[in-house]
């Protein structure tokens, strides 16, 4: 079965700062890897996926995330962080094969001070 | 336009009632979810349906029985509620299933049991 791992709970960042949030996996083969983004009170938004292909795949709202198969990671990063980024980010990953099972992580809520 | 539509938005009630709650989706996907959101933001998905097919079916005790009248709602029944049925209920729906894990989010139920 597989995993997925964000090691941080919570990162504070300045306002115009970069931003990288990480995601570890556990499985056997490729995966297909997701981020999402929730706002306080609000549903998941899909901010970027990944199936095949280039490893590096760009989202909406200027984000952008990088497979790297020999780290087993899907890290989320954004060169500038607005304030309006401040919510709780979910790193989910699904099997390529086999009875379909999407596995969400436990979340990373990031914090922008100004 | 609201994608991905889920009624009541907040739901309180008392141990042993039964509930319901109502999704729908305007986005003419073939496929729809429901997810369990617990306190600890810890996301799971409970069931899926593709063309009104039941076609997920997790670890779910049998008090909870989704119901699909056509592929843009699926309703989520939940008999005898317990204190431990409290959380936040989302609906969502993909494409199809090849895009299982890539998913529009509805904004949530949340239902407190007491």
């Amino acid at each position: 079965a597989q995993s997925v791992t964000q090691p941080d709970i919570h990162i504070t960042v300045s306002e115009g700062a970069s931003l990288e949030l990480r995601c570890n996996y556990s499985y056997g083969a490729t995966p297909y890897l997701f981020w999402y983004v929730q706002s306080p009170g609000q549903g998941l938004q899909l901010l970027l996926k990944y199936f095949s292909g280039d490893t590096l795949v760009q989202g909406i709202k200027g984000f952008e995330a990088e497979f790297k198969r020999s780290q087993s990671s899907f890290n989320l990063r954004k060169p500038s962080v607005h304030w309006s980024d401040a919510a709780e980010y979910f790193c989910a990953v699904r099997n390529s094969g086999g009875y379909q099972k999407v596995t969400f992580g436990t979340g990373t809520k990031l914090q922008v001070i100004p | 336009d609201t994608a991905v539509s889920q009624t009541p938005k907040y739901l309180v009630t008392q141990m042993g009632n039964d509930k319901s709650i109502k999704c729908e989706q305007n986005l003419g996907h073939d496929t729809m979810y429901w997810y369990k959101q617990d306190s600890k933001k810890f996301l799971k998905i409970m069931f899926s349906y593709n063309n009104k097919e039941l076609i997920i079916n997790e670890t779910v005790p049998n008090r909870f029985s989704p119901k699909s009248p056509d592929k843009a709602h699926l309703n989520l029944h939940i008999n005898s509620l317990e204190l431990g049925d409290s959380a936040v209920y989302f609906c969502a729906s993909s494409q199809d299933l090849r895009e299982f894990g890539a998913q529009y989010f509805g904004p949530g139920t949340r239902l407190t049991v007491t």
